[in-house]
């Protein structure tokens, strides 16, 4: 089983809609980010969450709410998508272990569309 | 903050021929520095990893890159490419806290058959 899962993988959405894109791992990570790719712009961070009662805006947070509810769990909503939102959207976790930082681990990622 | 550049958006190679894909970071701090390929349709998953100690730092399928900090760079290498290599390569910087991320804009290496 995959330790980062992403619900759905795919989705086509209209202009407006709202849409959540749903997060799990079972790496035990406290540390959990939303990014998104866009061609030519390598990865950009949305949000990211250090614990359950920790939420941070990213380089990129407008337009964009996330919900962590539980350990395992971060969500990432669109409240009113709109077309430059198509993009593919990567969560991932990471840890602290001996020596310090872990690396970063992804899930397969969404491919959203906003038409 | 860190800010990761990569020289290269695309990198043609032919098959079993060397490949370096570079890789130049800014920070006015220690960093810990990445590199992660991305296949096509899948995640993004660790080639390799600097955190300390020997500037060469060994990955997995015969990647290797050197830390050099005079020159604030973390090149890619590998001495003879696969078509399998074919794939996104991002490079990225993190300080010593691991707070953030910062990736570069990436790398398309094709290999020529």
């Amino acid at each position: 089983d995959a330790d980062v899962t992403q619900t759905p993988r795919n989705r086509i959405t209209k202009t407006g809609k709202r849409i959540m894109l749903e997060c799990s791992q079972t790496k035990g990570h406290d540390r959990m980010y939303w990014y998104r790719q866009d061609p030519g712009l390598g990865l950009r961070l949305i949000y990211y969450s250090f614990d359950v009662k920790d939420i941070n805006k990213g380089e990129i947070s407008d337009g964009y709410s996330v919900s962590r509810q539980a350990q395992a769990k971060f969500s990432l909503s669109l409240e009113s998508a709109i077309p430059n939102q198509t993009a593919l959207y990567f969560c991932a976790t990471s840890g602290t272990g001996t020596g310090g930082l872990n690396e970063q681990f992804f899930g397969p990622g969404t491919r959203l569309t906003v038409l | 903050a860190q800010s990761v550049t990569q020289l290269d958006s695309q990198v043609p190679v032919f098959e079993e021929a060397p490949v370096e894909l570079r890789c130049n970071y800014s920070s006015s701090v220690s960093v810990y520095l990445f590199w992660y390929v991305q296949y096509p349709n899948q995640g993004l998953q660790l080639l390799l990893k600097y955190l300390s100690g020997s500037t060469l730092v060994k990955g997995i399928n015969g990647f290797e890159a050197e830390f050099n900090k005079s020159q604030t760079s973390f090149h890619l290498r590998k001495p003879s490419v696969h078509i399998s290599d074919t794939a996104e390569y991002f490079c990225a910087v993190s300080d010593v806290t691991g707070n953030q991320f910062y990736f570069g804009t990436g790398t398309s290496l094709t290999v020529i058959p």
